[in-house]
């Protein structure tokens, strides 16, 4: 099946520092993709939506400047979490073509 | 909008025994349901999808689930649960190739001895 690779599966940074994390569809070409966040012991929810080559679209209560996402490639999405604090320490996992929704393995984000 | 309700956040069963994980959606157009795995720091593996035709659908490790529109249903099941299940299983609904996918607030599998 189609493989979706996340970059850094885990990555701490010192607060008020950036932090961006990749997601590579490997063997497919993704005009979308979706970026999610998990709380500890919760659902995943969906932050935004991922255009090749246009704006992403973000859900109600995501800040847009704190995660910038950009959508180059029809291969890979980026999410920067800008001036990281600690409450963005999160579970941030990408998927790849919503049909079928190949997840990348996720990113723990630790902000100190 | 879609929305997906997993009753029970935490569910126990013994090893062997019949695992039932329940799911109700709420969709205004024909949904796709999903069931994904996912185990302590990993992401998430797709166990079977809905999409349309047969209401039946069998997944990986044993799992199997049943669309049912008049119930708005997509319950999860496995005959005989192993060790190796435990984990959080999530109920999710989209409504097409490229769509966003909603996920339910998820069920914690345990299994016992």
């Amino acid at each position: 099946g189609a493989v979706v690779s996340q970059h850094p599966s885990r990555v701490i940074c010192k607060s008020g520092t950036s932090v961006k994390i990749e997601c590579r569809s490997l063997d497919f070409q993704a005009t979308t993709m979706f970026w999610y966040r998990q709380f500890p012991k919760k659902s995943l929810m969906l932050m935004a939506t991922s255009n090749e080559g246009s704006k992403a679209t973000y859900e109600q209560g995501v800040e847009k400047d704190k995660f910038l996402i950009n959508h180059a490639s029809l291969t890979l999405s980026t999410l920067t979490v800008t001036s990281a604090h600690p409450e963005d320490s999160s579970f941030y996992i990408c998927s790849a073509s919503g049909f079928e929704a190949f997840f990348g393995q996720g990113t723990r984000l630790t902000v100190v | 909008a879609q929305s997906v309700t997993q009753l029970g956040s935490h569910v126990s069963v013994s090893e062997g025994a019949l695992v039932l994980l329940r799911c109700n959606y709420s969709s205004s157009v024909p949904p796709y349901l999903f069931w994904y795995v996912q185990y302590p720091n990993q992401g998430l593996q797709l166990l079977l999808k809905y999409t349309t035709g047969a209401t039946l659908v069998k997944g990986i490790n044993g799992f199997e689930a049943e669309f049912k529109k008049s119930e708005t249903s997509f319950h999860l099941t496995k005959p005989s649960a192993h060790m190796s299940d435990a984990a959080e299983y999530f109920c999710a609904v989209s409504v097409g190739r490229d769509d966003k996918i909603i996920f339910g607030k998820g069920t914690r599998l345990h299994i016992l001895p």
